[in-house]
């Protein structure tokens, strides 16, 4: 099983709130993800590193941030939340050949 | 147009029976191909890998990957209730550069004891 730990596992906020979703991992690996998953369609890339202090954007656009000071974590930050931000965000990390996935973090946004 | 396509399904299916799951693309450039499962709840686990043409086989599960055709299949022999999870599609181009890495919509599959 892969050591990659996400906090919260499931979040019900009001609107306009600021969010941190936590992503950990343990295995050492340099590139991380954050993607967005929503219902009936493909997981979408929203950010990447590619080790400390480097941060890019994915391919699908988000108001959300990054930042990867330490190599073992890659918070994701709303400012502030809105309903169109409801989904599931899954963080992952990997190594030459694989990417390990987190458990998901389901956020709600009311 | 996407770039990978996949039938959302639901699939049902007895146990026992053999399930093939499949996803087109269409980007010629792609190499690597690879299958997820995603159980209720969990992230997705890395199931199958493939680079370029042909089959891999690990156990009741077969990867197959015809580029000329731009298909890719996965079977599923003898297929157990522990396999009821939602397959997931991906491929790339370069196995380094990981951030673009395609999915596909993912496909739930429910095997009935």
């Amino acid at each position: 099983e892969a050591d990659i730990y996400q906090t919260p596992r499931y979040l019900v906020i009001g609107t306009g709130k600021k969010i941190t979703l936590e992503c950990s991992q343990t295995m050492g690996h340099d590139k991380m993800y954050w993607y967005q998953q929503d219902p009936g369609m493909e997981l979408h890339l929203i950010h990447y590193s590619y080790g400390v202090n480097s941060t890019e954007k994915g391919d699908l656009s988000s108001e959300s941030t990054v930042s990867r000071i330490r190599t073992e974590h890659f918070p994701l930050t709303l400012e502030s939340a809105r309903p169109s931000h409801t989904s599931q965000y899954l963080c992952a990390s990997s190594d030459p050949r694989e990417q390990f996935f987190g458990p998901g973090t389901r956020l709600t946004v009311l | 147009q996407k770039e990978v396509e996949q039938d959302p399904g639901p699939l049902s299916v007895p146990e026992g029976a053999i399930v093939s799951l499949n996803c087109t693309y269409s980007n010629s450039a792609f190499q690597y191909f690879m299958w997820y499962r995603q159980y209720s709840r969990k992230g997705p686990e890395l199931l199958m890998y493939t680079y370029s043409s042909g089959n891999k086989e690990d156990g009741r599960f077969t990867a197959q990957v015809d580029k000329s055709s731009k298909y890719i299949s996965l079977f599923i022999r003898d297929s157990q209730p522990s396999d009821s999870a939602t397959y997931l599609c991906a491929m790339t181009r370069s196995i380094t550069g990981a951030n673009n890495l395609f999915f596909g919509t993912g496909t739930r599959l429910t095997v009935i004891p």
